[in-house]
């Protein structure tokens, strides 16, 4: 069964700070992985989209990772602001296009 | 502004009655998609559409129902045979499949009274 796993399930940071949210998976075979942001009580909406051959992409103070050996995605926060605070959502699809979700990285940024 | 709408945000019903909520979209793609979100777990597929008058079971149809009479719309009606239905609902489009992104509803929060 494919599988998204994300961690830490939820952290506090300081406004200003770095963060760094991470995602394995286990889904096969690998089509690409896209990194949703979900604020509370909304939709999420996709930040960034990770393919085979992509090992970093940036979104303004959002850059993602992809390990596709390792099957690890990564979503680090650069100078963290008070709107990041939200739920970040790891999704994986896999080659019959069936999507995988991850239970979400909850982040809460405090002044 | 092209987007998803989904109606009623908030929904409070009694044991025992169905309820059906809203999701229209303007963004001309063909594909639409039910999603059911509670907390501590990820989302969870209950019916999809890839084209009119057609439509899918996902992974937790039961339950429900959907019907796709026109392109910009997809309701999903929750039934009393679903045992759990307090819920945030998000329904979601996408232009044809593959590595098109999903864009989402606002929600609906259904509480069971």
């Amino acid at each position: 069964k494919n599988q998204v796993e994300q961690s830490p399930q939820s952290l506090i940071i300081l406004e200003g700070k770095n963060c760094t949210l991470q995602c394995n998976y286990t889904v096969s075979p690998f089509s690409n992985l896209r990194w949703y942001k979900q604020d509370t009580g909304r939709g999420p909406v996709s930040l960034t989209i990770m393919t085979f051959s992509e090992n970093t992409k940036s979104n303004g103070r959002y850059t993602a990772t992809l390990d596709a050996d390792t099957k690890q995605s990564s979503l680090h926060i650069t100078a963290s602001q008070l709107s990041d605070s939200a739920s970040y959502i790891c999704v994986v699809r896999d080659g019959n296009n069936r999507l995988a979700f991850g239970k979400g990285n909850q982040v809460v940024v405090i002044p | 502004d092209g987007g998803i709408t989904q109606s009623p945000k908030y929904l409070f019903r009694k044991e025992g009655q169905n309820v059906t909520l809203s999701c229209e979209q303007n963004l001309n793609h063909d594909a639409m998609y039910w999603y059911r979100q509670d907390p501590g777990q990820g989302l969870r597929l209950i019916y999809y559409s890839q084209i009119v008058n057609d439509f899918q079971k996902g992974d937790i149809a039961e339950g429900y129902s959907v019907s796709r009479e026109k392109k910009e719309s997809f309701p999903l009606t929750v039934t009393s045979a679903q045992k759990n239905p307090t819920a945030f609902y998000l329904c979601a489009s996408q232009q044809g499949t593959g590595a098109n992104v999903l864009t989402f509803g606002a929600g609906s929060r259904l509480t069971v009274l």
